[in-house]
């Protein structure tokens, strides 16, 4: 089966820029998405296709790939950004979904 | 704007059937632009899709669930409806419906609230 591999958990000094990453075990033909989830709170998606943002999505958060790995940017990390994170994937036979386990983001 | 609401048990006995809906409100479930999805999280852990369906009744599933899954739709209701036999204590969790858009990268980008199902006897 397919699998996406994140970070259990990032930590990130107020104002500072972090890089959270989901490695996929192949090649992907799709985009990630990527989601924020706070404590008992559905999740958010905050990031979907090449690199877009869904309106109301502050531009500091942002999305690129190289190879099996997606990235999510964080530039200028704020206090509110404390929460966990989710990679999504089509999946390598493009008929149904995976998220990678998720990693917590704490901001120091 | 569209809004998603999840309705049903909270609590299952195991070897049940969990059945869920989701009602749309704000929007047509009919769109050819989207499909209408399940995710669940077990208490402190991350998210997994269950599966989905497009308004025309096709529907897709996570082969680890596949066996135990069914998702339907009610397009007169605007509902569709997710039901997960054989429960046992591994399938509590907090259920979410969702709506998936995107024709190549799918992204779920409307989700509902969640509700909470506990399989116990």
């Amino acid at each position: 089966s397919s699998e996406l591999t994140q970070d259990p958990a990032v930590s990130v000094a107020l104002g500072q820029t972090v890089r959270i990453t989901c490695q996929a075990d192949s090649l992907r033909s799709y985009h990630a998405s990527w989601y924020q989830q706070k404590p008992g709170q559905a999740p958010v998606l905050v990031i979907y296709g090449k690199n877009n943002r869904p309106s109301g999505i502050p531009d500091r958060f942002s999305g690129s790939s190289s190879g099996n790995t997606a990235s999510l940017t964080i530039t200028g990390a704020q206090a509110e950004d404390e929460a966990d994170y989710y990679c999504n994937y089509r999946g390598s036979s493009g008929d149904h979904m995976i998220f990678g386990g998720g990693t917590k983001l704490t901001v120091l | 704007q569209l809004q998603l609401q999840e309705s049903g048990p909270g609590l299952v006995k195991p070897s049940e059937t969990l059945s869920l809906t989701c009602t749309v409100s704000g929007g047509s479930i009919s769109s050819s632009s989207y499909h209408w999805g399940w995710i669940r999280q077990p208490p402190g852990k991350g998210l997994e899709w269950i599966g989905s369906i497009y308004y025309s009744g096709t529907t897709y599933y996570s082969p680890s669930l596949k066996s135990r899954v069914t998702i339907s739709v009610d397009t007169s209701k605007n509902q569709f409806s997710l039901k997960l036999s054989s429960v046992t204590a591994a399938d509590t969790a907090v259920y979410y419906c969702a709506r998936e858009v995107g024709s190549i990268d799918h992204s779920i980008d409307i989700w509902g609230q969640g509700t909470m199902v506990t399989v116990s006897s």
